[in-house]
């Protein structure tokens, strides 16, 4: 079955430090790839997706690149800020359920940001 | 906003109680999604629903059950609740049909004493 790992956390950075927070996958044909993010007390956010191999997904200063030959997703940001601390969570759609499947989900990675 | 409406958003009931969350959209999509989120285990779906009537069970759909008796309303009952379905309740629905991207509810948080 389909698989989503991604490192838990928390992961403590200080402000303005560089941020990659790893995910790889396990999935049957071509998934589509998502990063959402979920600040406290709230529901959950998409914050960018990738739908096939080399595609670069990117928002508010986050990118993830879709690799396929590494079954990876890694999110990474240049200079993180304060308001950047909340719980990440990789996740897959593999299609096969013509989109009726919803998504496989990590376990989320509570990023927490220093001033 | 998916416009999405999760109630009651918050509730403390006794084990062995049954408790029914509700579900509502008004973007007229035919697929709706419960997932629970439990700390360690990030979000796992419970039961989801490809229209009016039509139901299928997820990952962890034991003691749980569904209704959809209009397109807008998704009901997800817990007949008899146990300390174990202490969790917060996320209702979702198809943002994109091709990709798979989910839109969320605020949630439901759901306490069983």
């Amino acid at each position: 079955g389909n698989s989503v790992t991604q490192m838990e956390g928390p992961v403590t950075l200080s402000e303005e430090a560089f941020l990659t927070i790893n995910c790889t996958y396990t999935a049957t044909g071509y998934p589509s790839l998502f990063w959402y993010v979920q600040y406290p007390g709230e529901g959950l956010q998409l914050l960018l997706k990738a739908t096939k191999a080399d595609d670069k997904g990117s928002n508010k200063g986050f990118e993830a690149t879709y690799r396929k030959e590494t079954t990876s997703f890694h999110l990474e940001k240049g200079s993180v800020q304060v308001s950047d601390s909340a719980v990440y969570f990789c996740a897959l759609s593999d299609h096969s359920g013509g989109g009726a499947d919803g998504l496989t989900f990590g376990k989320g990675t509570h990023l927490i940001i220093q001033p | 906003d998916a416009g999405i409406t999760q109630s009651p958003r918050h509730k403390v009931t006794e084990t062995g109680t049954p408790v029914t969350l509700r579900c509502h959209q008004t973007e007229n999509h035919r697929y709706m999604y419960w997932y629970r989120q439990d700390p360690g285990h990030g979000l796992r779906l419970i039961h989801y629903s490809y229209g009016v009537k039509d139901t299928d069970k997820g990952e962890v759909s034991d003691g749980y059950s569904v209704s959809r008796s209009k397109t807008e309303d998704f009901l997800l009952t817990l007949e008899s609740a146990t300390s174990s379905q202490t969790s917060v309740y996320f209702c979702a629905i198809t943002g994109d049909r091709n990709t798979g991207e989910l839109f969320f509810g605020e949630g439901s948080r759901l306490t069983v004493l």
